[in-house]
């Protein structure tokens, strides 16, 4: 079964820095690998995606993530990050046979001025 | 364009009571979804499908039951609430490889 795991439970920042929010994953073969936002009382909101091709993916908001399939890993990252930039950020994963989608636990991002 | 629409947005139930959880995409996808979140768990899936006429069983199914009436629409149904279903569930559709548009949720309290 697949699963998906987010060392940090939070992750702080001061504003102009850059950020990484760091997820790994476990899946049959290879993976979709996703990125979602959760800002206060609502619903899930859609970063990034990586299905195939450039290990490097570009996303919404100047967000980015890396595929390293050696570490499985996916982490998100942000060269220069906002105050508004503060959410719920979680990480999921698909196998690709079009099956189940798995999210973490999610990880607190809080950007400070 | 609606996207994806749960209802109802909030709910009390007392223990023992029963309820469904509606959710309708108009997106023509395969593949929808039921999670429930919950502080430091994340979403977890309850129960997924396919395509119409097909469900599974997601990592925390138990308690509760899924109907795929049709290609839009997936509902969730409680037969006997407890109080540990407290919580906010979340209604999803994707296409087989694309991302998942959520609904904006149900924030349910069993007493």
């Amino acid at each position: 079964a697949q699963s998906v795991a987010q060392p940090e439970d939070q992750v702080n920042v001061a504003e102009g820095n850059p950020l990484t929010v760091k997820c790994t994953y476990s899946v049959s073969g290879n993976p979709y690998l996703f990125w979602y936002v959760q800002y206060p009382n609502r619903g899930l909101q859609f970063l990034l995606k990586y299905i195939t091709g450039d290990n490097l993916v570009k996303g919404s908001y100047g967000f980015e993530a890396e595929f390293n399939k050696s570490q499985t890993s996916f982490h998100l990252k942000k060269p220069s990050a906002l105050v508004s930039d503060s959410a719920l950020y979680f990480c999921a994963v698909r196998d690709n046979q079009g099956g189940k989608l798995i999210f973490g636990q999610g990880t607190e991002l809080s950007v400070k001025p | 364009n609606a996207g994806v629409t749960q209802t109802p947005k909030f709910q009390v139930l007392k223990t023992g009571q029963s309820m469904t959880l509606q959710c309708a995409q108009d997106m023509n996808h395969n593949s929808m979804y039921w999670y429930r979140q919950d502080p430091g768990m994340g979403l977890r899936l309850i129960y997924y499908s396919a395509s119409e006429g097909t469900t599974d069983k997601g990592e925390v199914p138990n308690g509760y039951n899924v109907s795929r009436l049709n290609k839009r629409e997936f509902s969730l149904r409680l037969e006997s609430a407890a109080p540990s279903q407290t919580s906010v569930y979340f209604c999803a559709s994707s296409s087989r490889t694309a991302e998942a548009f959520f609904g904006q949720g149900t924030r349910l309290t069993v007493v």
